[in-house]
């Protein structure tokens, strides 16, 4: 067990519709990351906050958004759902904002019908 | 943009053999090369990292090289077991777009051990 809670770990909707996918990262962990990841692909970097703020931006959608609340959780939005967008959404969360080591959850199964 | 290439795709032994998976990154300024193993279901797991001042790190079985001038970095797996069967991905430290820095992943290697 990483330490990392990620609900729900699956959800199907509907294309069109929009979800919120919620992450808690370690205890004392300040960084929270988003990661995608498609059938037979890699891991796919969207989004950091550290802290409450952005600290870095991958190849995320306009569709998609993140934030980070005071008490350090963390909500990735994905709005307009796509057939495209049904994936592994992974949540990592690590001590500072630089590059230490980085703890995963178990995912967001979801799924886009 | 910048990337990891992470050969091969998929690797089959026996068990007792060894395993070694290869990658390569462009950002000459990325510092820090960990390597993750996913289980089937699972999120990815830290196995073991090395940062730019360091060539080699090893932990019981599971070792990891680097070589910054050539630009690319090893796992090694001694001894391998049925249950080191999984999916391995490196990743590195790399520049975004906004110039910030975030972990970039390869494209992972599933790895077969076969008993």
């Amino acid at each position: 067990d990483s330490g990392v809670t990620q609900t729900p770990k699956h959800l199907i909707t509907a294309t069109g519709q929009r979800v919120t996918l919620r992450c808690s990262p370690r205890s004392g962990d300040l960084s929270v990351y988003w990661y995608q990841q498609s059938l037979d692909q890699g891991l796919q970097f969207l989004i950091q906050y550290y802290n409450g703020e952005e600290r870095a931006k991958g190849n995320i959608l306009e569709r998609f958004s993140a934030q980070q609340f005071p008490d350090l959780h963390s909500e990735l939005n994905l709005s307009s759902l796509e057939l495209g967008d049904s994936a592994l959404y992974f949540c990592a969360s690590s001590p500072l904002g630089g590059f230490t080591e980085a703890f995963f959850g178990q995912g967001t199964r979801l799924t886009v019908v | 943009g910048e990337n990891v290439e992470q050969h091969p795709s998929t690797l089959s032994v026996q068990e007792g053999d060894s395993a070694v998976i290869k990658c390569t990154y462009s950002d000459s300024a990325s510092n820090y090369f960990p390597w993750y193993k996913q289980e089937l279901g699972k999120g990815p797991q830290l196995i073991i990292d090395i940062r730019s001042n360091v060539g080699e790190k090893k932990d019981q079985r599971i070792a990891v090289t680097l070589n910054k001038t050539a630009k690319h970095f090893s796992l090694h797996i001694t001894e391998t077991q049925p249950e080191d069967s999984a999916v391995y991905f490196c990743a590195a430290s790399m520049k975004m777009d906004t110039g910030r820095r975030a972990l970039t992943f390869g494209s992972g290697t599933r790895l077969q051990v076969q008993p």
